[in-house]
């Protein structure tokens, strides 16, 4: 079991640009967050998948942040246009249903400068 | 409202010595309560969950955990402290009807004096 995969490890970007972080869940995990970590505000959830459909994006900051799933294996979290306040580390998590304990990647850091 | 706290944001402790690291929950609901553990720059992971059944409930790496419901608490112990315990470690609290929204604690840190 490779856990759960993220690419990059680390994003470094200006501000404008878009940008796009993936993750491969645990095969079998029905479930995927995408998270959002932050030394101010600590791990915020931003997107909850189950079976491939999204069930809660209220975490979403706001209209610049986008995510899909568009298989069981795959799942993309896209911030477009980026800013400097996006600067964070962003964790998927998967696991085997809603309530069952999470599974984190190693996360992406994302700068924008 | 719900929320969890761990009153220690930081904790420093000799190797070899006692470990208890505090949470605190306010939670409308019956239960489930975890702690995982974030070493640098790596994701969380699991350290150990309670569900239901008995209080006292053992995880990976030596630990343990108590769930008091009279004090609504989740600490988290280890008799003897390794350098490689040296992590930030969440203690989190969601509802016992698979609801996926996890309450976050904000961490605490813990530092190992050699």
């Amino acid at each position: 079991d490779a856990g759960v995969i993220q690419s990059p490890r680390h994003e470094v970007t200006e501000m404008g640009q878009e940008v796009t972080l993936r993750c491969k869940p645990i095969s079998g995990h029905n479930s995927l967050f995408w998270y959002r970590q932050t030394m101010m505000r600590g791990l915020e959830l931003l997107i909850y998948f189950n079976n491939n459909v999204p069930i809660d994006d209220s975490g979403m900051p706001e209209d610049r942040f986008s995510a899909k799933m568009p298989n069981a294996s795959f799942s993309t979290l896209k911030i477009q246009p980026s800013e400097p306040r996006d600067s964070a580390v962003y964790f998927c998590a998967s696991s085997r249903t809603g309530g069952s304990p999470l599974h984190f990647g190693n996360g992406t850091r994302l700068t924008v400068t | 409202a719900q929320s969890v706290t761990q009153p220690d944001i930081h904790i420093t402790v000799s190797e070899g010595a006692s470990l208890e690291l505090r949470c605190n929950y306010s939670y409308g609901a019956t239960p489930y309560l975890f702690w995982y553990v974030q070493s640098p720059g790596q994701g969380l992971q699991l350290l150990l969950k309670y569900f239901s059944g008995d209080t006292l409930v053992q995880g990976i790496k030596g630990f343990e955990a108590e769930f008091k419901r009279s004090q609504s608490s989740f600490n988290l112990r280890k008799p003897s402290v390794h350098w490689s315990d040296a992590a930030e470690y969440f203690c989190a609290v969601g509802a016992a009807d698979s609801n996926y929204q996890l309450i976050w604690g904000a961490g605490t840190k813990l530092i190992i004096k050699p």
